[in-house]
């Protein structure tokens, strides 16, 4: 089936410094890809969709200067959480379309923890 | 996109058949009803999909009404390690990605 890898799983930053997240599909094509947030006991928050080759769009109240998406190929969308502080610390979990069976299959998440 | 309402907790013995319900009301005609299921500190996992009557696969059956206003998630003979965070989605099938609205979902504790 499909898969997609995030990564890292878990990283650990000191406030003021930048995180890129990676989120590959390994067996399939994604054009559009997703990108969530959630925090501990709170279900998945959207916070913007990733499209190959263009630029991303973002839910109402995410700050895009603050969270870089790039979608350069057709398997690789990265999320980069600049000058992160404390409160960014959260999951984030990115999420895949397969065009090919119309599928959304999800990474396995990263967990931030700004320091 | 179709809300998706469902109980917040539900609680089991292992062994026992556990069936969560999710009402849609404003489910479109051509959306299909999705569960996920996640676990701690993991993204979530697809379950099962269906458009209408049953659906069953090697883990879980889903059960969807005539109005399709509302679906069951049935989890049988549930262990522990089933355990886990549930979801339901309305995900429209128009050949191009759409955004999923997750709601609260379902936090089932199974124990001994």
């Amino acid at each position: 089936g499909a898969v997609v890898s995030q990564h890292p799983s878990r990283v650990i930053c000191k406030s003021g410094t930048s995180v890129k997240i990676e989120c590959r599909s390994l067996d399939f094509q994604a054009t559009t890809m997703f990108w969530y947030r959630q925090f501990p006991k709170q279900s998945l928050m959207l916070m913007a969709t990733s499209n190959e080759g263009s630029k991303a769009t973002y839910e109402q109240g995410v700050e895009k200067d603050k969270f870089l998406i790039n979608h350069a190929s057709l398997t690789l969308s990265t999320l980069t959480v600049t000058s992160a502080h404390p409160e960014d610390s959260s999951f984030y979990i990115c999420s895949a379309f397969a065009t090919e069976n119309y599928g959304y299959t999800f990474g396995s998440g990263t967990r931030l923890t700004v320091v | 996109l179709a809300k998706t309402t469902q109980p917040i907790s539900m609680d089991s013995y292992e062994g026992q058949e556990v069936n969560i319900t999710c009402s849609h009301n404003n489910i479109a005609t051509n959306d299909y009803i999705t569960w996920y299921q996640q676990f701690p500190s993991q993204g979530p996992r697809f379950i099962i999909q269906g458009y209408k009557t049953k659906v069953t696969n090697e883990v879980a059956s889903l059960f969807i009404p005539a109005d399709r206003k509302s679906s069951t998630l049935s989890l049988p003979r549930v262990s522990l390690s089933d355990t886990a965070v549930y979801y339901c989605l309305v995900v429209p099938n128009t050949g191009t990605a759409s955004k999923l609205t997750f709601g609260t979902g379902t936090r089932l504790q199974v124990t001994l």
